[in-house]
């Protein structure tokens, strides 16, 4: 059973900071790997989707890493901002299509 | 790109009554719809996968006969919650997809059960 876990739980860091969130995942047999973003009470927001075959994809000043054969992504927000406080959320899909969520990293910054 | 509407937004039910909730898929037929459920502080867990015109396929713990799945059409799929309690109080998100396209969203539905 694939299982999914992010470090840190929570992050709170002054702006202008450059932070790295961290996802694990048990089972390297993956489609693809998604960053989401959900602020409170809302919905999902796809920031990044990674496929197996690439090492990584960029977004503005988000860019995401993933390491299928260790089990590893890690997610980089430069030059943080208010605006970018909310729950990030890794998520795996396997070949059937379903998504595996971690807990998600709950991230304040702060001006 | 690819929108899924998803309602009501929020719901506040009496214990003992059922609610549906609508997933649609405005632009593109999806094929497969997944539906999670977050509780407060906690991620999305994924009850149950249904394919248009099949019957769904539950996740372990999660009972059929009290979250019913319907996805009838390409374009629409419904969970109906019944005789809900308070503990099915909890935030309710759709997704669907067709093939290994990636999957789009609902914004969500905060059902609270009194």
């Amino acid at each position: 059973k694939q299982e999914v876990t992010q470090i840190p739980a929570a992050l709170s860091v002054p702006e202008g900071e450059n932070l790295v969130l961290n996802c694990s995942f048990t089972d390297s047999a993956i489609y693809n790997l998604q960053w989401f973003r959900q602020d409170p009470g809302k919905g999902l927001t796809s920031l990044l989707l990674i496929q197996s075959s690439q090492r990584e994809q960029t977004s503005g000043r988000l860019n995401a890493s993933l390491d299928k054969s260790s089990g590893r992504s890690t997610l980089y927000i430069a030059a943080s901002q208010p605006g970018d406080s909310a729950t990030y959320l890794c998520a795996v899909r396997t070949s059937y299509g379903k998504l595996t969520f971690g807990q998600g990293t709950i991230l304040t910054v702060h001006p | 790109g690819a929108v899924v509407s998803q309602h009501p937004s929020r719901v506040i039910c009496k214990s003992g009554t059922s609610v549906k909730i609508e997933c649609r898929s405005l632009d593109f037929q999806a094929t497969t719809m997944f539906w999670y459920r977050q509780f407060p502080k906690q991620s999305l867990m994924l009850m149950a996968t249904s394919n248009e015109g099949s019957k769904a396929t539950y996740e372990q713990g999660v009972e059929k006969d009290k979250f019913l799945i319907n996805h009838a059409s390409l374009t629409l799929s419904t969970l109906t919650v019944t005789s809900a309690h308070p503990e099915d109080s909890s935030f309710y998100i759709c997704s669907g997809g067709t093939g290994d396209s990636p999957l789009h969203f609902g914004n969500g539905t905060r059902l609270t059960v009194t």
